[in-house]
C-alpha cells in the first residue's frame, strides 16, 4: 500500500523566488515511482516530473527538480525562479511495482505573489 | 507529453437523465484508463480502472451500475453516469497510461468534465 503526505495546504511565494513543496511517502514496495502533477484553476492535471526509486540522480525538468531523499522517504518538488503562471494546486503521487493505481496526496495550493 | 482529450468539458443535465463522457488518448495507445472524481478543494478519488477489452475494476464504494465504463478500444474509454442526481455533480477526470505495467509509466490526464445535475 502507498500513502502520500503533503503537509502544506497552501503557500504564498514572491515571484522569482524558488519554492519547495513537501511530499513524504510511505510504501512497502521495493520499487516505486514518484510523480508530481500541477492542476491550475482550469482543472486539467499536468504531469511535471517523475522519479524512480532506483534512480541515482534527482530528476530535473526545466525549472522543476525533485529533491529525492530515499532514507527520509521524501520527494520534494523544487520550482526555481517562480512565475505567476505557477499558481496552481500541486499533487504528489506514487505508484508501486505491479500496481496500476496512482496514490495521490491532498495537494498544496501555491500562490505566486507579484 | 502525450495528449488525452475529454468530451464534453462541461455538461448540465436534469435529474434522472444519463450522461456520457468520452476520454481519448490522441497520440498513443492506452492499455489502461482511469476515471477519477474530484470534489472542490479535494484530491482526486479513483473510481475505476479499465483495460481495453475487459470489464472495469471499480473501487470500493463506487456503484458499477451507476457509473458504467466501457473501454472499447486502445484510444477510447467512456463513462456513463446513469440516472444522474444532484449528488453526482462533480468534476470527472480521466487518465490514460500506455505501455506495459511498470512504475515508470506516466499517467496522462484529460482536461476534465464538470457535471452539474439540476
Amino acid at each position: 500500500a502507498q500513502k502520500i503526505t503533503q503537509t502544506q495546504p497552501g503557500m504564498f511565494v514572491q515571484e522569482k523566488e524558488a519554492v519547495t513543496l513537501d511530499c513524504t511517502y510511505d510504501t512497502s514496495d521495493p520499487s516505486y515511482g514518484l510523480f508530481w502533477y500541477k492542476q491550475p484553476s482550469s482543472g486539467e492535471m499536468i504531469f511535471l516530473i517523475y522519479q524512480g526509486s532506483y534512480d541515482q540522480q534527482n530528476a530535473t525538468e526545466g525549472r522543476y527538480s525533485l529533491n529525492f531523499q530515499k532514507a527520509r522517504k521524501s520527494a520534494n518538488l523544487v520550482i526555481s525562479a517562480s512565475q505567476l503562471g505557477d499558481s496552481a494546486m500541486y499533487f504528489c503521487a506514487s505508484r508501486g511495482v505491479g500496481n496500476e493505481k496512482l496514490t495521490f496526496g491532498t495537494g498544496t495550493r501555491l500562490t505566486i505573489i507579484p | 507529453g502525450a495528449v488525452v482529450s475529454q468530451h464534453p468539458s462541461r455538461v448540465i443535465c436534469k435529474s434522472g437523465t444519463s450522461v456520457k463522457i468520452e476520454c481519448r488518448s490522441l497520440d498513443f495507445q492506452a492499455t489502461t484508463m482511469f476515471w477519477y472524481r474530484q470534489f472542490p478543494k479535494q484530491s482526486l478519488m479513483l473510481m475505476a480502472t479499465s483495460n481495453e477489452g475487459s470489464k472495469a475494476t471499480y473501487e470500493q464504494g463506487v456503484e458499477k451500475d451507476k457509473f458504467l465504463i466501457n473501454h472499447a478500444s486502445l484510444t477510447l474509454s467512456t463513462l456513463t453516469v446513469t440516472s444522474a442526481h444532484p449528488e453526482d455533480s462533480s468534476f470527472y477526470i480521466c487518465s490514460a497510461r500506455g505501455g506495459l505495467a511498470g512504475v515508470t509509466d506516466t499517467q496522462y490526464f484529460g482536461p476534465g468534465t464538470r457535471l452539474t445535475v439540476l
